[in-house]
């Protein structure tokens, strides 16, 4: 089944702890991307990745980092999570097409306390 | 920054009623597509319009776009209680960046 497969689903953690939110799609895609959700500002990309090695900041990165050592897997990484960080993260893969949809992930709900 | 702003924010309608929300955005874009979320959950596609396009139909949905103006409208028509979700707009770019928009809220109520 194709799938984007985030983990963990649920995650609450403490203000400064290191955390990784992994990313895994099965759909042979080029393109990935991470988007943070908030409530009335909709999804905003946080950091994509056009090809293995490729990645660039989004609309907001401060906070985050994310590597693509592999197609498949594309892993959002917080360094020192704080509290703005609290969120609903979405991840999402499609083909490096402009007229391919995208496939989204079910999302990580992180809470920083 | 967002690049689609859905109007309504909110929508609350009764079985078989038809659901109009519109997206407007402010630069050229390659197409432009509509996703669905049910609470919480990740967004699925649901219809995509290429800027050449002015209307495009699937089973009960109508997306218009008009680039010219600016804008594309999403018709759910004889809306069921199961299309309760939210609804975004994305506008894709010439590189196939995404750029979605706050979204409308819809409930239909039997």
């Amino acid at each position: 089944e194709a799938q984007v497969t985030q983990n963990p689903r649920y995650l609450i953690t403490v203000t400064g702890k290191k955390l990784t939110v992994t990313c895994s799609q099965n759909m042979n895609h080029e393109y990935m991307s991470w988007y943070r959700q908030d409530p009335g500002l909709g999804l905003r990309q946080i950091y994509y990745s056009m090809n293995v090695e490729v990645t660039d900041k989004g609309d907001v990165p401060e906070g985050y980092k994310v590597s693509r050592k592999e197609k498949r897997n594309f892993p959002l990484i917080l360094e020192s999570p704080s509290p703005n960080q609290t969120s609903l993260y979405f991840c999402a893969s499609s083909f490096q097409t402009t007229g391919s949809e995208a496939f989204f992930g079910q999302g990580t709900r992180l809470t920083v306390v | 920054s967002q690049q689609g702003e859905e109007d309504p924010q909110a929508l609350s309608i009764q079985e078989g009623e038809n659901a109009t929300m519109n997206c407007s955005y402010k630069t050229s874009i390659n197409n432009l597509q509509w996703y669905r979320q049910n609470s919480g959950r990740g967004l699925v596609h649901l219809i995509l319009i290429r800027s050449n396009e002015r209307e495009k139909h699937s089973g009960r949905l109508r997306v218009t776009l008009d680039t010219s103006k600016k804008s594309s409208s999403l018709l759910i028509t004889a809306s069921r209680a199961a299309d309760t979700a939210s609804y975004f707009c994305a506008t894709v770019d010439s590189w196939g960046k995404l750029q979605f928009g706050a979204g409308t809220q819809v409930v239909v109520t039997p």
